[in-house]
């Protein structure tokens, strides 16, 4: 059983398209996290959602829109994409309130866009 | 502010051979201490993790990693590589309702 699920896992569209990724995880945790990682391989979260709502947001461009619409799914839409978006985006989650931090990691989606 | 160091871009080993990966950090508490490992076109899967107790933390695949406070210091080690060691290796820091921070990443490489 996958515990932290990405869809598409390959997107490949043209610039200016919109387009949304997909992110399930089956380990009952309450906050889950979006993370870009870069050509040389860097990683940075994008967002994080606790129970629902927004509590991070790293600086990234509004063009990037988090979506929860329960607290199993976190989904990433991505308005008018530009090529300096392409790269590979991972999904996390973790449990809140306890002394485990641990966050479980998709299988990423690498988006390409050209 | 949190930062994450991994001083070894790039490290190629001999399978067989022992491996020990640096990672230093600067964090303003007690920190909670991550290894990843990313195999080629794959997610991150947690080798281990340290938060409290015994120093040396056990992980899986027969890596371990020592934590040191006075060197602030997270050392990944495996006594005898695998080729299917071969990847890019996370070290991250983090606590209790804090974001993750992680390193720049090591990439492992086996002859064999």
């Amino acid at each position: 059983d996958t515990a932290v699920s990405q869809t598409p896992k390959y997107l490949v569209t043209q610039m200016g398209n919109d387009k949304s990724i997909k992110c399930e995880q089956n380990l009952g945790h309450d906050t889950m996290y979006w993370y870009k990682q870069d050509s040389k391989k860097f990683l940075k979260i994008m967002f994080s959602y606790n129970n629902k709502e927004l509590i991070i947001n790293e600086t990234v461009p509004n063009r990037f829109s988090p979506k929860s619409p329960d607290k199993a799914h976190l989904n990433l839409h991505i308005n008018s994409l530009e090529l300096g978006d392409s790269a590979v985006y991972f999904c996390a989650s973790s449990q809140a309130g306890t002394s485990d931090q641990t966050q479980y990691f998709g299988p990423g989606t690498r988006l390409t866009v050209l | 502010a949190q930062s994450v160091t991994q001083p070894d871009i790039h490290i190629t080993v001999s399978e067989g051979a022992s491996l020990e990966l640096r990672c230093n950090y600067s964090y303003g508490a007690t920190p909670y201490l991550f290894w990843y490992v990313q195999s080629p076109g794959q997610g991150l899967q947690l080798l281990l993790k340290y938060f409290s107790g015994d120093t040396l933390v056990q992980g899986i695949k027969g890596f371990e990693a020592e934590f040191k406070r006075s060197q602030s210091s997270f050392n990944l080690r495996k006594p005898s590589v695998h080729w299917s060691d071969a990847a890019e290796y996370f070290c991250a820091v983090g606590n209790y309702g804090q974001n993750f921070v992680f390193g720049p990443g090591t990439r492992l490489s086996v002859l064999p």
